[in-house]
C-alpha cells in the first residue's frame, strides 16, 4: 500500500532563517505531488504541484519554492522566512490528476 | 473560477444521532469530482468520500453518505450514528476533470467544525 511521510511535524524558526520541509511517498511511482498551506481557521491553499521530476508549478507567488529531485520526493524551501509564512503545511499525492489526493500528517511551522 | 462554500462554521450533534453538513459550489464545468475530507484534532487530512459528477447515484461509505444535487450545485454530507471519533473539521472540496498532463487542483471550502457530544 502507499504511504506518505512528511517531516518535521513541528518546527519553530526565527524570521529570516531558511526552511526545508520534506515529503516522500512510498508504494507508487510517478505520483502527482502537492504542497498546501492551511492558515488558522481556514481551508487549504495550493502552493505548488508537480507531475514529474523537476516539473514544478506554482499557484501562488510567495516567499517559498519547491523542488522534486527524485520521483517520490517533494521539498518545500525558503531562503528567508517571513512572519507570514507561519501555518500548517500539508503534502499530498495522487496517482494522477483525476484521482483523490492523500495527505501527509502535516508540519506546524511557527515563525518567531 | 470555481468556488466552494460551506455555510456552517460550526455544528454539534449528540452521539448516535444523524447530522448533515452543507456544501455548495460554483463552476461552469460539466465533469468534475467532489470530495469530503475530515481533519481531526491530530490535523491529518483524511478522505471521507468522493463523488463523480457524471454519476447520478449518491456515494456511500459506511456511515457516511452524500446528497449530490448537480443542478443545484449542492453536495451535502450525512453522518449517521455519529461517534465521538467523528469530531473534526470537515472540508468540502471540488476538482475539475483533468486531461493530459495537468494537475488535479483541489478547491477547498473553509470547513465546518463538527463536535459530537456524548
Amino acid at each position: 500500500s502507499q504511504t506518505i511521510h512528511q517531516w518535521p511535524a513541528t518546527l519553530v524558526q526565527p524570521v529570516g532563517s531558511p526552511l526545508s520541509l520534506e515529503c516522500t511517498v512510498e508504494g507508487t511511482s510517478n505520483p502527482n505531488l502537492y504542497w498546501y498551506r492551511q492558515a488558522a481557521g481556514r481551508g487549504l491553499q495550493l502552493l505548488f504541484y508537480s507531475i514529474g521530476i523537476d516539473q514544478i508549478s506554482s499557484e501562488v507567488p510567495q516567499n517559498l519554492s519547491a523542488s522534486r529531485p527524485q520521483d517520490r520526493q517533494f521539498i518545500l524551501s525558503s531562503k528567508k522566512l517571513l512572519l507570514s509564512d507561519s501555518g500548517f503545511y500539508l503534502c499530498a499525492w495522487s496517482k494522477n490528476a483525476n484521482q483523490p489526493q492523500h495527505f501527509g500528517d502535516g508540519t506546524r511551522l511557527s515563525i518567531l | 473560477a470555481q468556488t466552494v462554500t460551506q455555510s456552517q462554521p460550526e455544528m454539534s450533534v449528540q452521539e448516535a444521532e444523524t447530522v448533515t453538513l452543507s456544501c455548495t459550489y460554483d463552476t461552469s464545468e460539466s465533469n468534475y469530482y467532489l470530495f469530503w475530507y475530515k481533519q481531526p484534532p491530530s490535523r491529518q487530512m483524511i478522505l471521507v468520500i468522493r463523488q463523480e459528477a457524471y454519476k447520478q447515484q449518491n456515494a456511500t461509505e459506511n456511515r457516511f453518505s452524500v446528497n449530490f444535487q448537480k443542478a443545484a450545485k449542492s453536495f451535502s454530507l450525512k453522518i449517521s450514528d455519529s461517534q465521538l471519533g467523528d469530531t473534526a473539521m470537515y472540508f468540502c472540496a471540488f476538482m475539475k476533470l483533468n486531461y493530459g498532463g495537468s494537475q488535479g487542483n483541489l478547491i477547498f471550502g473553509k470547513g465546518t467544525k463538527l463536535s459530537v457530544k456524548p
